[in-house]
């Protein structure tokens, strides 16, 4: 089965600084990763995804994710913070197979400090 | 072009009557999800349509809970005898080929459900 681990619920950066959200996966074939982020009431938007090939994937926004099997991670970064960054940021895996359905993590909430 | 939607926005009932949640997906796209978000368990995942098949309703919590899809395109959650447990925000999502793990899943806003 899969699983997704986001370390902890809440990350607090300055403007300007560099936003790093950190993901971890479980899962027992070659995963599709994914990054959704949610603005207050709001639905989920895409903001990167991970397939097949080039390991470092560049998202909207500014946004990147490097996938690294030997780590099972799939980390979120970006170099500089800004104010309209502050949502709350899901990382998510699929096996893929006939159902395509996504696991999430439990989500992190991004605070941006002006 | 549009995107996901979903009605009502916003119910609110009392426990133990039904409720239907409508989703209504981009045009054209095959596949349909429904997730549900709640403080306690997080994003999770309820049933999945390929056309109007449902081959994989592991998700649903429990036989009061019931979908149906129809013309390959729109979708209704129905919960029969709502509990206070199933508060939560219900997502819908949408992506163009079923079976096609690589395809984005396109989310509608979401339909906010309080049980009282």
């Amino acid at each position: 089965a899969q699983s997704v681990t986001q370390l902890g619920s809440h990350v607090s950066v300055s403007e300007g600084a560099l936003v790093l959200l950190r993901c971890n996966y479980s899962s027992s074939v070659p995963p599709y990763l994914f990054w959704y982020v949610q603005y207050p009431n709001q639905g989920l938007q895409l903001l990167l995804k991970y397939t097949t090939g080039a390991t470092l994937v560049k998202g909207i926004n500014g946004f990147e994710a490097e996938f690294k099997k030997s780590e099972t991670s799939f980390h979120l970064t970006k170099p500089s913070a800004h104010m309209s960054d502050a949502a709350e940021y899901f990382c998510a895996v699929s096996e893929g197979g006939a159902n395509s359905k996504l696991t999430f993590g439990k989500g992190i909430t991004l605070s941006v400090r002006p | 072009g549009a995107g996901v939607s979903q009605s009502p926005s916003n119910k609110v009932t009392e426990k133990g009557k039904d409720v239907e949640l409508r989703c209504d997906p981009i045009s054209g796209h095959t596949a349909l999800y429904w997730y549900r978000q709640s403080l306690g368990q997080g994003l999770e995942f309820l049933i999945y349509f390929q056309g109007n098949s449902a081959p994989d309703k592991s998700g649903l919590p429990s036989d009061r809970f019931s979908a149906e899809r129809t013309g390959g395109s729109v979708s209704t959650l129905t919960i029969q005898r709502t509990q206070q447990e199933d508060s939560a925000v219900y997502l819908c999502a949408s992506s163009i080929l079923a079976g096609a793990p690589r395809e984005t899943q396109y989310f509608g806003p979401g339909t906010r459900l309080l049980v009282l």
